[in-house]
């Protein structure tokens, strides 16, 4: 059983770029969140995701980012006209969220550099 | 989410048990703990977590005190490989509402396992 799977690993961009990240979450998984972890900070949320959803993207600024989760493929994260100031690295992780315990599973990440 | 304390850093001897504590003398009487480890430059991993009763899986044991108000994570074979940040977190059920989904880091606990 595949974990979740992100791409691309690594990501250099320019500023004024856009950057897309892509986040499967685990097989039989329906609820999606991302979270940014930047240099020498811990993780942070930013969006939490179901199919077709957006459920709560509190933790996201309100401009130049947007999150989707289509009812087929991945999960997309999506930054406008990237800043420096963007460059983290970005944590997508699933859940099954049925009902008590919310254990969630982590991608590897995608570490997005503005140049 | 009930707040928790950590201690910063702590080493220990490879092949000998790691024993990590985690304050949440905060902790609601419904609030799950979690325990997650990051691995320099990888994804957070979900290790354990427990209600009430202490819990072991393959990777750890969690032992919660009675009154729920601090927990031990124990590593009960400590290898290099273990070398991570420990992050114990608190929150509530999935079915309790709010923005239970949130995951929320602290600083962790850096552990150090020494050969």
């Amino acid at each position: 059983n595949a974990g979740v799977m992100q791409n691309p690993r690594h990501l250099v961009r320019r500023r004024g770029q856009e950057a897309r990240l892509r986040c499967s979450p685990m097989k039989g998984h329906s609820h999606v969140y991302w979270y940014r972890q930047l240099p020498e900070e811990g993780l942070k949320f930013m969006v939490y995701l179901q199919k077709e959803n957006i459920i709560d993207e509190s933790g996201m600024p309100k401009e130049r980012f947007s999150a989707e989760f289509p009812k087929e493929g991945p999960s997309i994260l999506r930054i406008q006209q990237v800043v420096r100031g963007d460059s983290a690295a970005y944590f997508c992780a699933s859940s099954l969220r049925t009902s008590g315990a919310n254990e969630q599973f982590f991608g590897p990440g995608t570490r997005l550099t503005v140049l | 989410d009930a707040k928790t304390t950590q201690p910063t850093s702590m080493d220990c001897a490879e092949g000998r048990a790691a024993n990590l504590p985690c304050n949440h003398s905060t902790i609601s009487g419904n609030e799950y703990v979690y325990w997650y480890r990051q691995i320099h430059s990888q994804g957070p991993q979900y290790i354990i977590h427990g209600l009430k009763n202490n819990e072991t899986n393959e990777m750890a044991s969690l032992i919660i005190t009675e009154d729920r108000k601090s927990s031990t994570l124990i590593l009960p074979h400590a290898t290099l490989r273990d070398t991570a940040v420990y992050y114990c977190i608190v929150s509530p059920p999935t079915d309790s509402g709010g923005s239970n989904y949130k995951l929320t880091f602290g600083k962790g606990t850096l552990l150090t396992v020494n050969p």
